[in-house]
């Protein structure tokens, strides 16, 4: 079936460090990534997306590059700041309608 | 314009009770999406409307689970007979088409705690 590995968390950095947060998924055909960020008492909200092989989505810094030879989704942010402290989600759609997600990882940015 | 919106924010409940959860999607989204997060099981599917019909319903975990939407709008999430299990937080979400490119928009949850 489809599935979304994330590492586990958390991730504690300091302001200014390098952010990665791995993601490898297993799917079926060729699905669409996407990484959403849930803000501390806040919904959940689509960061970035690539939607074929190669694609890199980017968005307020955050990049992530779709590799269909590794499967894997990385999150990458060259300095993080304390505002983007929040869980982090990968996820795939393989055309069934359906996000599926990886289990989260919670970023800790302190000053 | 308005986001996805749910209600209630909060709902706390007995066991054995039903709880009826309401998601009103982005207006002229035909596509909308119930998720749960809980911390046993992450955010995982429930149950996907195209309109007023359910092309999948997968991912509801029992029978107690039960789902409509109707003019092709608000759409409510009934639990039967609530079990501590269930206590999570209901999610819904819509986008304006069943794209699996798109984005879906998420409303800000429904917080179940059965107690």
């Amino acid at each position: 079936g489809n599935s979304v590995t994330q590492m586990e968390g958390p991730v504690t950095l300091s302001e200014e460090a390098f952010l990665t947060i791995n993601c490898t998924y297993t799917a079926t055909g060729y699905p669409s990534l996407f990484w959403y960020v849930q803000y501390p008492g806040e919904g959940l909200q689509l960061l970035l997306k690539a939607t074929k092989a190669d694609d890199k989505g980017s968005n307020k810094g955050f990049e992530a590059t779709y590799r269909k030879e590794t499967t894997s989704f990385h999150l990458e942010k060259g300095s993080v700041q304390v505002s983007d402290s929040a869980v982090y989600f990968c996820a795939l759609n393989t055309g069934f309608q359906k996000l599926v997600f990886g289990t989260g990882t919670r970023l800790l940015v302190s000053p | 314009g308005a986001g996805v919106s749910q209600s209630p924010s909060n709902k706390v409940t007995e066991k054995g009770k039903d709880v009826e959860l309401r998601c009103d999607p982005i207006s002229g989204h035909t596509a909308l999406y119930w998720y749960r997060q809980s911390l046993g099981q992450g955010l995982e599917f429930l149950i996907y409307f195209q309109g007023n019909s359910a092309p999948d319903k997968s991912g509801l975990p029992s029978d107690r689970f039960s789902a409509e939407r109707t003019g092709g709008s608000v759409s409510t999430l009934t639990i039967q007979r609530t079990q501590q299990e269930d206590s999570a937080v209901y999610l819904c979400a819509s986008s304006p088409q069943p794209n699996p490119m798109d984005e879906q928009f998420f409303g800000p949850g429904t917080r179940l705690t059965v107690l």
